[in-house]
């Protein structure tokens, strides 16, 4: 079964330090998202992205973050000067359509500890 | 998005079926109810969806009251690897974001 497939799976970086978390989304979808969880807490929306731009994005998703797409097959998250809040797991998901006559695939998650 | 509510948790032994109860009462009618999982910290699993019919698919069943205002996700024969937290989420076709509540702790006992 197609698999949206996460690395690192656990990434430790200092604080002010910027990170990289990639994706490798189902080959056949069109709609990218990031999803985070803080230990314990709710998984929360952070972004989506459609044809090169973001289509969406929540109140936590501000200015330190950024997604891109380089090539035809990666999907980063880029955090620019990460602070001690921004530990957790990200998730990282995609879909064939908007999502609302199918499901999203979620990959397995980078767990981020900003130290 | 609707909001939905959950019980926290609840019981279920090993090959009986559990039946995981969602409310929705202020669901609108473009809204479809989702249901996910998540097993101890790995990334959701989606399960089913529906709008107002009764879905079936080799996971699960999902039954939608008449009115809409509620559903039941059931497992028909429960295993130990379906212990996890089970998301019910109501959803618009438009927009693209799932927002999760607390969802149900199932734990299948041997």
């Amino acid at each position: 079964e197609p698999e949206v497939t996460q690395t690192p799976s656990h990434q430790v970086t200092q604080m002010g330090q910027e990170v990289i978390l990639r994706c490798v989304p189902i080959s056949n979808h069109l709609y990218f998202y990031w999803y985070r969880q803080i230990l314990g807490q709710k998984v929360e929306f952070l972004v989506s992205f459609y044809n090169n731009e973001i289509s969406e994005k929540s109140e936590i998703f501000d200015d330190q973050f950024s997604v891109e797409r380089p090539d035809g097959s990666n999907f980063t998250l880029k955090i620019r000067s990460t602070k001690l809040e921004d530990s957790a797991m990200y998730f990282c998901a995609s879909s064939i359509t908007q999502g609302w006559n199918h499901g999203y695939t979620f990959g397995s998650g980078t767990r981020l500890t900003v130290v | 998005d609707a909001k939905t509510t959950q019980p926290p948790s609840m019981d279920c032994a090993e090959g009986r079926a559990a039946n995981l109860p969602c409310n929705h009462s202020t669901i609108s009618g473009n809204e479809y109810v989702y249901w996910y999982r998540q097993i101890h910290s790995q990334g959701p699993q989606y399960i089913i969806h529906g709008l107002k019919n009764n879905e079936t698919n080799e996971m699960a069943s999902l039954i939608i009251t008449e009115d809409r205002k509620s559903s039941t996700l059931i497992l028909p024969h429960a295993t130990l690897r379906d212990t996890a937290v089970y998301y019910c989420i109501a959803k618009e076709t438009s927009g693209s974001r799932l927002t999760f509540g607390e969802g149900t702790q199932l734990t299948v006992n041997p």
